[in-house]
């Protein structure tokens, strides 16, 4: 049964960076058919795809976050990482690791727990 | 990418059925049999209910179906219970290779 569990502070500063990290278990993050995503889902709102990641290592963002996001992968630790850079309050929100199964229709099958990150001096 | 476009709540007793739209375009929803729904319960990660237009992943009930028609996909739910009130959220892929989810719909079982 595979698992995924994000790790990271649970409060950043204004213009900080958001680190976020996912740690794989139950399977290899170097599969072929998987892409590495993250969603966030602000207080009381909706889900937003953030981006994902390949295991080799191609990377796809959201294009309204593109200039501040980078997502990485490390398979010898068979881990994901997010950074979101200059964040304001409208960045508070919880913030999603998961699986995207591109062999069923890009459908996300696995998900983390997730993590509340607030964004607050 | 615009977000996909749900009804923001429908409503229904225990028993009947429900259907919740999912619009997008042809870049998305309209070009690709890759349309996703979940639910999420309070405070809980969301769950796949269904995945490409219409197929469940094991374990989901079979009163969960899915559909397509043009930019337009489709969640019934029937034989509603009272455990399904929950929010619903569609998702497509898209023609750059990326995700668009649907704003969410709250289901209330009346």
């Amino acid at each position: 049964q595979v698992q995924l569990q994000e790790s990271g502070p649970g409060l950043v500063k204004p213009s900080q960076t958001l680190s976020l990290t996912c740690t794989v278990s139950g399977g290899s993050i170097s599969s072929g058919d998987y892409y590495w995503s993250w969603i966030r889902q602000p207080p009381g709102k909706g889900l937003e795809w953030i981006g994902y990641i390949y295991y080799s290592g191609s990377t796809y963002y959201n294009p309204s976050l593109k200039s501040r996001v980078t997502i990485s992968v490390d398979t010898s630790k068979n881990q994901f990482s997010l950074k979101l850079s200059s964040v304001t309050a409208a960045d508070t929100a919880v913030y999603y690791c998961a699986r995207d199964d591109s062999s069923s229709g890009s459908s996300i099958d696995y998900w983390g727990q997730g993590t509340l990150v607030t964004v607050s001096s | 990418q615009s977000a996909l476009t749900q009804p923001a709540s429908v409503s229904g007793s225990p028993g009947q059925s429900i259907t919740i739209s999912c619009t997008g375009t042809s870049s998305d929803v309209g070009g690709y049999n890759y349309v996703s729904w979940y639910q999420q319960h309070p405070g809980k990660a969301p769950k796949l209910m269904i995945y490409e237009v219409s197929n469940r992943p094991s374990g989901v009930p079979d009163r969960f179906s899915g559909s397509k028609s043009g930019n337009t996909a489709s969640l019934t739910i029937s034989g509603l219970q009272a455990e399904d009130e929950a929010d619903y959220y569609c998702s497509s892929y898209t023609s750059s290779n990326h995700v668009v989810f649907g704003g969410g719909t709250k289901l209330t079982v009346l």
